[in-house]
């Protein structure tokens, strides 16, 4: 079955520092992947995806690319500030599992000023 | 942008009790909720499918009689936790689809931790 796997936190920065979340899946067909954000006390949101090999999702400074050859949709971005602390959840979904998605166990990333 | 509530946001009860969780979008009708539970340190897990007035899908391995869903009405799906033991203790999170919403395009409610002594 599908399955991803990505780094376990907590992941601590220092403001305008670069991050990083490694992500990796197994599906047996063609996924769509994404990126979820939870604030704390908040529900998840998507942050961005990618629907297909090369694709780049991108929002608000995040940046992850499809790479079909590695199976992995990495999340960057190029200086984290205070208020990117927050949980980060992988995924991806597959049309011919119903389009359920399937989520990684999250990474805590804390922000230090 | 939509927002997705939940109550209670943490409980606490004895074994064999019964809990029940509500799931509420407070900005759009929802036909479609989904029922999520995680373990510490691990992902959220699809528990089931919950359409407004009809029967809910359980994901294999999910007890329908154990965890019952009902979506009464556009805007309002409840979990109930029937005879609840230690194990069932976890965090349930909830998400409704806006109307011809693609399946990521879900909202997540905060959560709620249920803890059964």
């Amino acid at each position: 079955g599908n399955s991803v796997t990505q780094m376990e936190g907590p992941v601590t920065l220092s403001e305008e520092a670069f991050l990083t979340i490694n992500c990796t899946y197994t599906a047996t067909g063609y996924p769509s992947l994404f990126w979820y954000v939870q604030y704390p006390g908040e529900g998840l949101q998507l942050l961005l995806k990618a629907t297909k090999a090369d694709d780049k999702g991108s929002n608000k400074g995040f940046e992850a690319t499809y790479r079909k050859e590695t199976t992995s949709f990495h999340l960057e971005k190029g200086s984290v500030q205070v208020s990117d602390s927050a949980v980060y959840f992988c995924a991806l979904s597959e049309q011919a599992a119903g389009n359920k998605l399937t989520f990684g166990g999250g990474t805590r990333v804390l922000v230090k000023p | 942008g939509a927002v997705v509530s939940q109550h209670p946001s943490w409980v606490i009860c004895k074994s064999g009790t019964s809990v029940k969780i509500e799931c509420r979008s407070l900005d759009f009708q929802a036909t479609t909720m989904f029922w999520y539970r995680q373990f510490p340190k691990q992902s959220l897990m699809l528990m089931a499918t919950s359409n407004e007035g009809s029967k809910a899908t359980y994901e294999q391995g999910v007890e329908k009689d154990k965890f019952l869903i009902n979506h009464a009405s556009l805007t309002l799906s409840t979990l109930t936790v029937t005879s609840a033991h230690p194990e069932d203790s976890s965090f349930y999170i909830c998400s409704a689809l806006p109307p011809q919403g693609a399946r990521e395009t879900q909202y997540f409610g905060p959560g709620t931790r249920l803890l059964v002594l």
